[in-house]
């Protein structure tokens, strides 16, 4: 399997900072690395996929880049509704894998 | 707009049965795959396995030989079975569409989710 590592596990953060998450995988899954967000109590909800497109209706502060084994999730400017936990999951191979989550606090 | 809705019993007693359906509305499920994946309580998310449309399916290695995913396009659901469950079978399950664009693609449509709990 594909093992997905995030870091960090939980960041601090307040509203307009500009926050970095990342994502490594145990081999290459170039560029099958989607990132989701989950809200307390909500389905996970897809923001970026193929490592760098961003899903319809998404707002644009969201982005993501990255190759090979390393990712990253940017968030520009923070708002108060971006406070939630956010996952990343290779579609390179089954079993698809999930990283274990960062939770994204105020 | 695809909306799934995730349905089954919230209470299994242990070594039973699970069983959950998940139904789409506004939408079709020709040509997508469609998972299960499901997210034991405080903890992430694990993939289960998926079916296309007209039946293959794929499973996660950690489960394959408990779970079977079927699918009946007449009624628009597929669903979902665990045999012998545990109390490590608790979690919430989603349905999903996806692996959309192919068998590397993203879940871009998920259910509400559906809390199984395995208890006596």
């Amino acid at each position: 399997d594909t093992q997905m590592t995030q870091s960090p596990s939980s960041l601090s953060a307040s509203v307009g900072d500009r926050v970095t998450i990342t994502c490594r995988a145990s081999q290459s899954i170039s560029p099958y690395l989607n990132w989701y967000q989950q809200k307390s109590g909500k389905a996970p909800k897809l923001l970026i996929y193929g490592a760098s497109s961003l899903q319809s209706g998404v707002p644009s502060r969201f982005s993501g880049s990255g190759s090979g084994t390393d990712f990253t999730l940017t968030i520009s400017s923070l708002q108060p509704e971006d406070f939630a936990t956010y996952y990343c999951q290779q579609s390179y191979s089954t079993p698809y894998t999930f990283g274990q989550g960062t939770i994204l606090e105020i | 707009q695809v909306q799934l809705q995730e349905s089954g019993p919230g209470l299994v007693k242990p070594s039973e049965t699970l069983s959950l359906t998940c139904t789409l509305s506004r939408g079709s499920m020709r040509s997508y795959y469609w998972s299960w994946i499901r997210q034991p309580p405080g903890k992430g998310l694990e993939w289960i396995g998926h079916i296309y449309y007209s039946g293959g399916t794929n499973y996660n290695p950690s489960l394959k030989s408990r779970v079977t995913i079927s699918v009946d396009t007449s009624k628009n659901q597929f669903s979902l079975k665990v045999t012998s469950v545990t109390a490590a079978d608790t979690a919430v399950y989603y349905c999903a569409r996806g692996p959309t664009s192919g068998s590397h693609g993203y879940f871009d449509y998920w259910g509400q989710g559906a809390l199984v709990t395995v208890s006596s």
